[in-house]
């Protein structure tokens, strides 16, 4: 059964932790996507990943950091340098190209709450 | 910078009316635009993909259309169930990542 799973589901973080949110595909995407989501607001790009080993910013990078060693996961880690973290957070995947002529697939989600 | 506006943010309706919603973007050079749907505390499902090239997408009960030139698409909805409730997103796709909208929070009463 194809798709994106995330885990886990819900994360608390204390003050001043890093944690990490996995993120992992077995739809052979090449290109994998962060997107944070705030209650009334539409999804924001965190960072993206075109091809293994290589990953880009997105507009809202500052406090998180990424890895792309695998082509199937992506994991995101939340560090204590981001002052607002809690959020939904979102992965997605998207076959090579990227969205220009590729439909995005997305993750059930992690609910990250700060203590 | 491509802004995308979702009108309206919320909609109430009663069970088999036939509605619209809405989406607009600033910037008419877009690659395709994706319509999707969120049910609360879930990940995003997609309903239609709109090429740039192409005016309408249909599936099912849904039909998407696209105006480049007005920067507008609309996610047409027949016979609504109450089933439908959820809030429905729109993105463009930029070159590198999607951008959307804040989305549209739609009611269906039985």
């Amino acid at each position: 059964d194809g798709g994106i799973t995330q885990s886990p589901k819900y994360l608390f973080r204390k003050e001043g932790q890093n944690v990490t949110l996995s993120c992992e595909q077995n739809l052979n995407h090449d290109a994998m996507y962060w997107y944070r989501q705030d209650p009334g607001q539409g999804l924001r790009l965190i960072y993206y990943s075109q091809i293994v080993n290589d990953f880009q910013k997105g507009d809202i990078a500052e406090g998180y950091s990424v890895s792309r060693e695998k082509k199937e996961s992506f994991p995101l880690t939340v560090t204590s340098a981001q002052k607002n973290p809690t959020a939904f957070y979102l992965c997605a995947s998207s076959s090579a190209g990227g969205p220009v002529n590729n439909e995005q697939f997305f993750g059930p989600g992690t609910r990250l709450t700060v203590l | 910078k491509q802004e995308v506006t979702q009108i309206p943010a919320a909609l109430s309706v009663p069970e088999g009316e036939n509605l619209v919603l809405n989406c607009s973007f600033t910037d008419s050079a877009i690659y395709n635009l994706q319509w999707f749907r969120q049910d609360p505390g879930k990940g995003l499902t997609s309903l239609l993909l709109i090429q740039s090239s192409q005016r309408e997408q249909t599936s099912g009960r849904l039909n998407a259309s696209l105006d480049k030139s007005s920067g507008r698409s609309t996610l047409y909805i027949a016979a609504s169930q109450p089933g439908d409730s959820a809030t429905y997103l729109c993105a463009v796709a930029g070159r590198t990542a999607l951008i959307f909208g804040k989305g549209t929070t739609l009611s269906v009463s039985s």
